[in-house]
């Protein structure tokens, strides 16, 4: 069984540009949700979808959008890019009745 | 208030000893989980070990066991007869609620554990 896939691996931009990651999750799991990893920060939680609506949201400016596909295939957008917003950005899939997240190997996005 | 709670910024066991990372939570609600994750150099999040709130037993998988004081609030992670792949950060987190309302995880900062040959 296939994990979860995020591309691009790496990515490097400049401030004011926009990025755009994406993320496939595991066959079968409806559930996606993003994190941020900085080094200050820690893990930071995003958003999460279910079903291609927003179920949860965290604490992050509007520049930080996500959406989900019908296939559960989710983007998460980024706008007006800071220097702050250098990153891991992780993404997890989850089956609805187990719980537990399955992570992929993140999108290490760098802005300067 | 920190939701989850991990005191140990690096740790260093001997090969083919255990070893306990700590990690406390502070939560009202009575359904929720706590999980362990290892991370590491590569960045990919593995997770580790499950324990539900409601479970009476603490959860066990492999050399890894969760030692879960619900009381204390605390949920350490015990690694038995630990190997050199073993050196990894390792993070504690906690989903509130019950498992099919979201997964909004708290993660704590993280122990970064070196195993010494």
């Amino acid at each position: 069984k296939a994990g979860v896939t995020q591309t691009p691996r790496y990515l490097i931009k400049t401030r004011g540009q926009q990025v755009t990651l994406s993320c496939s999750p595991i066959s079968g799991h409806r559930s996606v949700s993003w994190y941020q990893q900085t080094p200050g920060q820690g893990l930071q939680f995003l958003f999460e979808y279910f079903s291609e609506t927003q179920r949860n949201k965290g604490n992050f400016p509007g520049r930080f959008s996500g959406r989900q596909f019908s296939n559960s295939r989710s983007e998460m957008n980024v706008s007006t890019l800071e220097l702050g917003d250098s990153a891991l950005y992780l993404c997890a899939s989850s089956a609805r009745y187990t719980g537990e997240l399955f992570f992929g190997e993140g999108s290490r996005l760098t802005v300067l | 208030a920190q939701k989850i709670t991990q005191t140990q910024p690096g740790m260093f066991v001997q090969e083919k000893e255990a070893v306990t990372l700590d990690c406390t939570y502070d939560t009202s609600d009575q359904s929720y989980g706590l999980f362990w994750y290892k991370q590491p150099s590569s960045g990919e999040m593995i997770f580790l070990i499950y324990q539900g709130s409601y479970d009476e037993q603490n959860a066990t998988e492999g050399r890894y066991s969760l030692n879960f004081q619900k009381a204390r609030k605390s949920a350490n992670l015990v690694i038995s007869a630990s190997q050199l792949g073993d050196s990894a950060m390792y993070f504690c987190a906690m989903r509130e609620g019950p498992k099919n309302t979201g997964n909004q995880f708290y993660f704590g900062t993280g122990t970064s554990l070196t195993v010494i040959p």
